[in-house]
């Protein structure tokens, strides 16, 4: 079974500084990685997906993120992080079946001014 | 071109009543996919639907909850004889294609909270 594990419930940054969220996969075969951000009250927004090719992908509102296939790792990474990047975020794998995605538990970012 | 769109946004019920959640895909999108988000916890997978057929309901509760997608109007989330652990926000997203690629758009989500 497909699982998703990001280690830091909760992260706080200054305003400025780099920016780096663990996401970790359990998945069979080639997976699918999806990041999605939740700011409060609202529903999720993409901000970037791997599928394959190359493992490093850009994103949206300037995150990219690293496909790293022998530590089974989807890292999120932002060099300079704004206030308005607080927000909670998802790390995902969808399966091959393309019925469901395997989210982790989220991890709540603070910016500090 | 709209988003994904659900209503309501909020729902409060007693306990014993019943919820109905709707949502209407992306225009184009033929597919639709639930899931359930906890308090303080990520979203869970509940159910998969196409047009007038469930494809996946691994994660739906065996009792009191069940999913539609007619062929027309919004698909449908039904929770009945709700209770106190049924509060949560409830988010569906739609694809165009149940494809491998697994790119979902959601909704803002409908809070429930029951009473």
């Amino acid at each position: 079974a497909q699982s998703v594990t990001q280690p830091d419930i909760h992260i706080t940054v200054s305003e400025g500084a780099s920016l780096e969220l663990r996401c970790n996969y359990s998945y069979g075969a080639t997976p699918y990685l999806f990041w999605y951000v939740q700011s409060p009250g609202q529903g999720l927004q993409l901000l970037l997906k791997y599928f394959s090719g190359d493992t490093l992908v850009q994103g949206i509102k300037g995150f990219e993120a690293e496909f790293k296939r022998s530590q089974s790792s989807f890292n999120l990474r932002k060099p300079s992080v704004h206030w308005s990047d607080a927000a909670e975020y998802f790390c995902a794998v969808g399966n091959n079946a393309g019925n469901m995605l395997t989210f982790g538990g989220g991890t709540r970012l603070m910016v500090k001014p | 071109n709209a988003g994904v769109m659900q209503n309501p946004r909020h729902l409060v019920r007693r306990r014993g009543q019943e919820a109905r959640l709707r949502c209407s895909p992306m225009k184009g999108h033929s597919h639709v996919y639930w899931y359930r988000q906890l308090p303080e916890e990520g979203l869970k997978f509940m159910v998969y639907l196409q047009k007038e057929n469930i494809i996946d309901e691994s994660g739906m509760p065996k009792e009191r909850f069940s999913a539609e997608f007619p062929k027309e109007g919004p698909s449908i989330l039904r929770i009945q004889q709700v209770v106190r652990g049924d509060s949560a926000a409830y988010f569906c997203a739609s694809s165009p294609r149940g494809s491998s690629y697994n790119e979902q758009f959601f909704g803002p989500g409908t809070r429930l909270t029951v009473l």
